[in-house]
């Protein structure tokens, strides 16, 4: 199983920062298939990157992703007030597919 | 437009086997690479995936979890269940159903999810 490690575990910005936020994989992850998710409160997890560096549909471009083999990051440039919340990566390219333990975008 | 949406009780009690349905619309389990899968989230906690059915009947489980899970499908119903025996009060958790799918190059992730629905594991 591929354990992912996201860092940090929270992260305090104002509106208008950059965020930049990583996730560390045991193990290759294959064909880079790595998603990151953003989840807010009372929520159901929302993609917004898939295959490490692809934006979903809809999702605004100010959220980037990048990296490959072991090494992740999701960079969102200018953060707005919506943008706080916690963000999952995932695995998808081996199973079972595993997610990391979150990191939390809060307001400073 | 994709939209899912999960059912089943809000409490049982521990031993119980738990019974969960997905019911979707604006997909379809008979169409080449759709999946739909089961993931869960304690309170507080992360994400764990659990199962996976795919159009063709292939089913994957998390291995973690595997002697306790059976995954289905009813196509001609749009619903996919998920049942898990020996519920624990540790199984207490939101669990959502989400589709991906896979194209003839390279798969996707889950794209639309359920609103999720809290079991509670309790006596």
């Amino acid at each position: 199983e591929i354990v992912l490690t996201q860092s940090p575990g929270t992260l305090s910005l104002s509106p208008g920062e950059r965020a930049t936020l990583s996730c560390r994989a045991s193990q290759s992850v294959s064909s880079s298939y790595l998603a990151w998710y953003q989840q807010k409160r009372g929520q159901a997890p929302r993609l917004l990157i898939y295959g490490a560096s692809s934006r979903a549909t809809g999702i605004p471009d100010r959220f980037s992703g990048s990296g490959s083999g072991t090494d992740f990051t999701l960079t969102i440039s200018r953060l707005e007030p919506e943008d706080f919340a916690v963000y999952y990566c995932q695995q998808y390219g081996s199973s079972p597919a595993t997610f990391g333990q979150g990191t939390k975008v809060e307001i400073k | 437009q994709i939209t899912l949406k999960e059912s089943g009780p809000a409490l049982v009690k521990p031993t119980q086997t738990l019974t969960l349905t997905c019911t979707f619309s604006g997909l379809s389990l008979s169409t080449s690479g759709v999946g739909v899968g089961w993931i869960r989230q304690p309170p507080g906690k992360a994400l764990e995936w659990l199962a996976l059915i795919y159009w063709d009947d292939d089913k994957r489980y998390n291995p973690s979890l595997k002697s306790r899970l059976t995954i289905t499908k009813d196509t001609s119903k749009n619903q996919v269940v998920l049942t898990m025996t020996n519920m624990d009060p540790v199984d207490t958790a939101t669990y959502y159903c989400a589709h991906r799918h896979c194209s003839s190059v390279r798969c996707y992730p889950f794209d639309y999810w359920g609103q999720g629905t809290l079991v509670t594991v309790s006596s």
